[in-house]
């Protein structure tokens, strides 16, 4: 195991809600990115938090939004979901951040199914 | 532009075959970095391995081995003797050149070890 925890582990969304993805890093890791994976796919990275704030982003809309907290831990905010958000939702953490090549380690994921 | 491309979408083997995974990958960046994943059913991302542009030593650790090749762009993974418990879905992965750290995976080869 990584160290790196996700909660919750399934949600189940309508069309037009809003959600919340939670992460906690791994110990001593200040960094941590979000990837979305749609079914049969790779993971496509949305963005990524150092020192509570955001320092890079995907292809991803404004609706996905994020959070870094003191304790490096994080949240993934998605309103106004639509049924293409249906995805699982991998949150990675690394130390330090700029570093190029530092290995990514990630959490379980959280399946978000959104009808 | 980076992209990670693993044409090889399924692979099933017979249980002590040797199986070799695919990765091509194209970037711009001279100092890069290069990944495989894999991914059991239960969704988490387990890193494997790690490799620099830099180092083009073949690596071995046990039933797995990397082959690196800098002249053809690629970074193909060999199992050998290969057993039920390597099924999953592995997926080759890229750095980018920017200052923050965004991972490029690939699509991933699910590989099937029959009994």
């Amino acid at each position: 195991e990584t160290g790196v925890t996700q909660s919750p582990t399934h949600l189940i969304k309508t069309r037009g809600q809003q959600v919340t993805l939670r992460c906690s890093s791994q110990s001593g890791h200040n960094t941590v990115s979000w990837y979305q994976q749609a079914l049969g796919q790779g993971p496509q990275f949305i963005f990524q938090y150092y020192r509570e704030e955001e320092n890079g982003r995907g292809n991803f809309p404004p609706r996905f939004s994020g959070l870094q907290f003191p304790n490096y831990s994080s949240e993934l905010n998605v309103n106004a979901l639509e049924l293409d958000d249906s995805a699982l939702y991998l949150c990675a953490s690394s130390f330090p951040s700029g570093r190029r090549g530092e290995t990514q380690y990630f959490g379980p994921g959280t399946r978000l199914l959104v009808l | 532009a980076q992209k990670v491309t693993q044409a090889q979408t399924e692979i099933s083997v017979v249980e002590k075959e040797d199986v070799t995974l695919d990765c091509v990958y194209e970037t711009r960046d001279t100092t890069y970095y290069l990944f495989w994943y894999k991914q059991p059913p239960s969704g988490e991302l387990v890193f494997l391995i790690r490799r620099n542009s830099f180092d083009e030593q073949n690596e071995i650790s046990g039933r797995y081995s990397w082959n690196f090749q800098k002249s053809t762009s690629s970074f193909n993974f060999t199992i050998t003797a290969s057993q039920v418990v390597d099924s999953a879905v592995y997926f080759c992965a890229l750095t980018n050149s920017g200052g923050y750290q965004k991972v490029t995976f690939g699509i991933g080869t699910k590989l099937q070890v029959i009994p």
